[in-house]
């Protein structure tokens, strides 16, 4: 157990209908992220945030994704509309800022299934 | 563009054999190099990580090496066990621009009793 905890752990879904994830990082971390990875292939990166601003975006992120991390704490992610290709783990990160080492922690994940 | 490449993409062994894992970057201007085991359907852990000035650092069974100079990184796993059967990804952060770390794709290792 990483400190870093993500719900649902699964999730299954009809296409055309919204998903919302959550991630509770480690508490001290002002940095989150998340990633999306499917089957054999290494996480990508879908977004972060420093504290509550949303710094950077994937361009994998399409308008159907949105991400929040209100008040600098948790972070939700949805999915509007899943489609079939939505279908993978989303894994959320946390790390705490520090010159040359900056290690993220991540949760044990949340794989969406959609049919 | 900043990449990893991890070689092999699988790997097979018995109980109790040695094995290296490979990774070439080309991530400018390099931070830190990190490699994390995967366990089939849980979230990536942290086993090393390393920066520019240091060329290796162990975990139990697990040592990694770094070349800074010919950007490549090895992960030796001694005395191989059923629990070592992972994904091992190597992730390579840049020191200026982006905080978003490049992650190679993993090699998958299979330890076999």
């Amino acid at each position: 157990d990483t400190g870093v905890s993500q719900n649902p752990r699964h999730k299954i879904t009809k296409r055309g209908q919204n998903v919302t994830f959550r991630c509770d990082p480690i508490s001290e971390h002002n940095r989150l992220y998340w990633y999306r990875q499917t089957l054999g292939q290494g996480p990508e990166f879908l977004t972060y945030f420093q504290n509550e601003a949303q710094l950077e975006k994937s361009r994998l992120l399409s308008d159907r994704f949105s991400a929040e991390r209100p008040k600098g704490s948790f972070s939700t992610l949805e999915i509007q509309r899943t489609e079939q290709g939505d279908s993978a783990m989303y894994l959320c990160a946390s790390s705490f800022s520090r010159a040359g080492k900056d290690t993220q922690y991540f949760g044990p994940g949340t794989r969406l299934t959609v049919l | 563009k900043n990449q990893v490449e991890q070689s092999p993409q699988s790997l097979i062994i018995l109980e109790g054999k040695n094995c290296t894992l490979q990774c070439n970057y080309t991530v400018s201007p390099f931070s830190n190099l990190r490699w994390y085991k995967q366990d089939t359907g849980r979230g990536p852990v942290s086993l090393t990580i390393m920066t520019f000035s240091e060329n290796t650092k162990s975990n139990g069974r697990y040592t990694a090496t770094l070349d800074a100079d010919t950007k490549q990184s090895s992960l030796h796993i001694t005395a191989s066990q059923l629990s070592d059967s992972a994904s091992y990804i190597c992730v390579v952060s840049a020191s200026r621009g982006s905080y978003i770390p490049t992650f190679g794709r993993g090699t998958s290792l299979i330890v076999h009793p």
